[in-house]
């Protein structure tokens, strides 16, 4: 599938670092969703953006830092994380967010922070 | 904000017989419910999904029923195979939020 893509699909980055980790999707949705996926939390939602605006940060942290410059775009900066922020990064996209539509995963980013 | 429960967490069953996940939601606006199967190493894909007008959907061995009153659906699967194997997913959206279960994890032994 390719409606959904994530890059890079694994990632191992240092406490100290500065990575970005990026979803694009091809289906010409409006809404784009980050959910951490982890042992504790299967599905966990991060934020949302619905035509490029934020609607939504589920209370994370701000070493996370999300940039939607398109509606086909979606960006995760990270920096200073913690070895507990590792888990599996899904983004996902959706046609919008008034009514309910179904949503379309990429296949995720494999995030180790040692 | 909505709140969904699902039960149980894992489900192990022997090939051919039924499973059922249930799940309870919180907000009584919510609308849409999908459920979602997530194979090992693979992304969530949506399997089944029902609106808040209808109260049963079926699709070949998989089948969703809805209680609006008592605000809890749950997923049927008959004639289980080793490819149903996975962990499935229910969801809850009122227009502008979906929020995802806690996954059951489905064993099924050939």
């Amino acid at each position: 599938e390719t409606g959904v893509t994530q890059t890079p699909r694994h990632l191992v980055m240092g406490m100290t670092n500065k990575k970005s980790l990026k979803c694009e999707q091809h289906l010409g949705h409006n809404a784009m969703y980050w959910y951490k996926q982890s042992a504790k939390k299967p599905l966990e939602l991060m934020f949302v953006y619905n035509f490029k605006e934020q609607t939504e940060n589920n209370s994370v942290p701000s070493r996370f830092s999300p940039e939607c410059p398109n509606s086909s775009h979606l960006f995760l900066h990270l920096h200073t994380l913690q070895p507990e922020d590792s888990a599996l990064y899904l983004c996902a996209s959706s046609q919008d967010l008034a009514g309910a539509f179904e949503q379309y995963f990429g296949p995720g980013t494999r995030l180790t922070v040692t | 904000g909505e709140n969904v429960e699902q039960h149980p967490s894992t489900l192990s069953v022997q090939e051919g017989d039924s499973a059922v996940i249930k799940c309870t939601y919180s907000d009584s606006a919510s609308n849409y419910f999908p459920w979602y199967k997530q194979e090992l190493g693979k992304r969530p894909q949506l399997i089944i999904d029902i609106r808040s007008n209808v109260g049963e959907k079926k699709d070949q061995r998989i089948a969703v029923t809805l209680n609006k009153t008592a605000k809890h659906f749950s997923l049927h699967i008959t004639e289980t195979q080793p490819e149903d194997s996975a962990v499935y997913f229910c969801a809850a959206h009122n227009n502008n939020d979906m929020r995802f279960g806690a996954g059951t994890r489905l064993t099924v032994k050939p």
